[in-house]
């Protein structure tokens, strides 16, 4: 079963404006989630996390929001840039991690 | 079915022993992955198989071997491991390694422990 879902497998935004990824699961023995930027070919590259006890954690451009009782994350991305696009990953972890299938971003000058 | 499965899901193992890990996916994907996460750190890319054949070893120390059988499942063959070898080490795959196909789906991992 798919635990950590992102059920938008694409966005696309124009340069400048906000890019907003959202990320739902189901267990909530989940205490840490991550986000991953990835290039083709490429491993991916960790980008923000938070723990369980936070509903926010900012760095820089990017900004993650955590609602428990929804169950719900999403990361958003201001102002977004054209080096921005790329396949972004949830991920949640307990005693293993699991990941969402990811969202590819595609952010248009 | 949208599912990768990898087996064991825990591992205890001497630096001695020789073990294997495995793990398989049945979407057709031709591109499948191994990597090695340590606690509360973003998963470190190993090794990349595209068309069963390997594409990428990342500096990886040879007591680590993958082994693709065939498109559906991915090994990863373990000797004389050391205890910081201990991890979750994670398989994923993807319809190939390039292009809009690439959103990868990762399995559950299996947590090795090494004594």
């Amino acid at each position: 079963d798919q635990q950590v879902k992102q059920n938008s497998p694409s966005l696309s935004v124009q340069e400048g404006r906000i890019s907003i990824l959202n990320c739902d699961y189901t267990n909530s023995m989940f205490d840490y989630f991550l986000w991953y930027k990835k290039y083709p070919a490429e491993g991916p590259t960790f980008l923000i996390s938070i723990s369980s006890i936070k509903d926010k954690n900012e760095d820089g451009r990017f900004t993650v929001f955590l609602n428990k009782s929804a169950k719900h994350l999403s990361l958003h991305i201001v102002p977004s840039q054209p080096g921005d696009s790329a396949v972004y990953f949830c991920a949640a972890s307990s005693s293993d991690m699991r990941f969402g299938a990811g969202t590819r971003l595609t952010v248009k000058p | 079915d949208t599912e990768v499965t990898q087996t064991p899901k825990h591992l205890v193992m001497g630096m001695t022993n020789k073990k294997s890990l495995k793990c398989e996916q049945h979407m057709g994907h031709r591109a499948m992955y191994w990597y090695k996460q340590k606690a509360k750190k973003p998963p470190e890319l190993m090794f990349v198989y595209s068309y069963e054949k390997l594409s990428i070893n990342e500096s990886v120390p040879s007591r680590f071997s993958p082994e693709c059988p065939n498109s559906s499942l991915l090994n990863l063959h373990l000797h004389a491991l050391q205890p910081e070898d201990s991890a979750l080490y994670l398989c994923a795959s993807s319809q190939d390694t390039g292009g809009f196909g690439d959103e990868q789906y990762f399995g559950p991992g299996t947590r090795l422990t090494v004594t």
